[in-house]
């Protein structure tokens, strides 16, 4: 059963600071792995997808790579600002059908 | 193009009823999965409809169904409703190969 872990739950950091979000995964026979910002309240939105195949992906400020065998994926966000304030989730898909399971996310807060 | 849309955007219910949630998904996609998200916890999986079949299901009872209609939208059928159903019902389409798009999800809350 694959299992999605985001360490920490929460994370406050001054603005300007450059950051790196963990995600990590049990089963290393991953389809591909999606990165999502939620806002309060809010639906998910897709930020970053990376195919199996894929190393890393970037779009932006942000940076996401993904180690299969170590079954880590990392999303990193240079030069944060307050409106990147927001939970970081990460979720994991085994198949082109099948469905995500998501970590429970990092709940990012940057300080003017 | 719209995106994903959901409706209702919040609703209250009393314990013992049912609930009808809507989706329409993205134009150009096929696949609609319903995932349930409480509160400080990552969505989970509930079930996922392609050509108007339940393809996958996940660990939810019974009293969770669903439907699939020609035009691709979805809805997500709740019954005798629990306070422990109180969650944000997100709704998400895609194609095969391709990334998973959100709707801004249905807060439903049971008392």
């Amino acid at each position: 059963k694959q299992e999605v872990t985001q360490i920490p739950a929460a994370l406050s950091v001054p603005e300007g600071e450059n950051l790196v979000l963990n995600c990590s995964f049990t089963d290393s026979a991953i389809y591909n792995l999606q990165w999502f910002r939620q806002d309060p309240g809010k639906g998910l939105t897709s930020l970053l997808l990376i195919q199996s195949s894929q190393r890393e992906q970037t779009s932006g400020r942000l940076n996401a790579s993904l180690d299969k065998s170590s079954g880590r994926s990392t999303l990193y966000i240079a030069a944060s600002q307050p409106g990147d304030s927001a939970t970081y989730l990460c979720a994991v898909q085994s198949g082109a059908n099948s469905k995500l399971t998501f970590g429970k996310g990092i709940t990012l807060s940057v300080r003017p | 193009d719209a995106g994903v849309t959901q409706s209702p955007t919040h609703l209250i219910k009393t314990r013992g009823q049912q609930v009808t949630l809507r989706c329409s998904p993205k134009s150009g996609h096929d696949t609609v999965s319903w995932y349930q998200q409480a509160l400080g916890q990552g969505p989970q999986f509930i079930f996922q409809y392609y050509e108007e079949e339940e393809r996958q299901r996940g660990n939810f009872p019974d009293r969770f169904s669903g439907h699939q209609f020609p035009n691709y939208s979805s809805e997500l059928n709740v019954n005798a409703l629990l306070l422990g159903d109180s969650a944000l019902y997100l709704c998400a389409s895609g194609t095969d190969h391709y990334e998973q798009y959100f709707g801004p999800g249905t807060r439903l809350t049971v008392t």
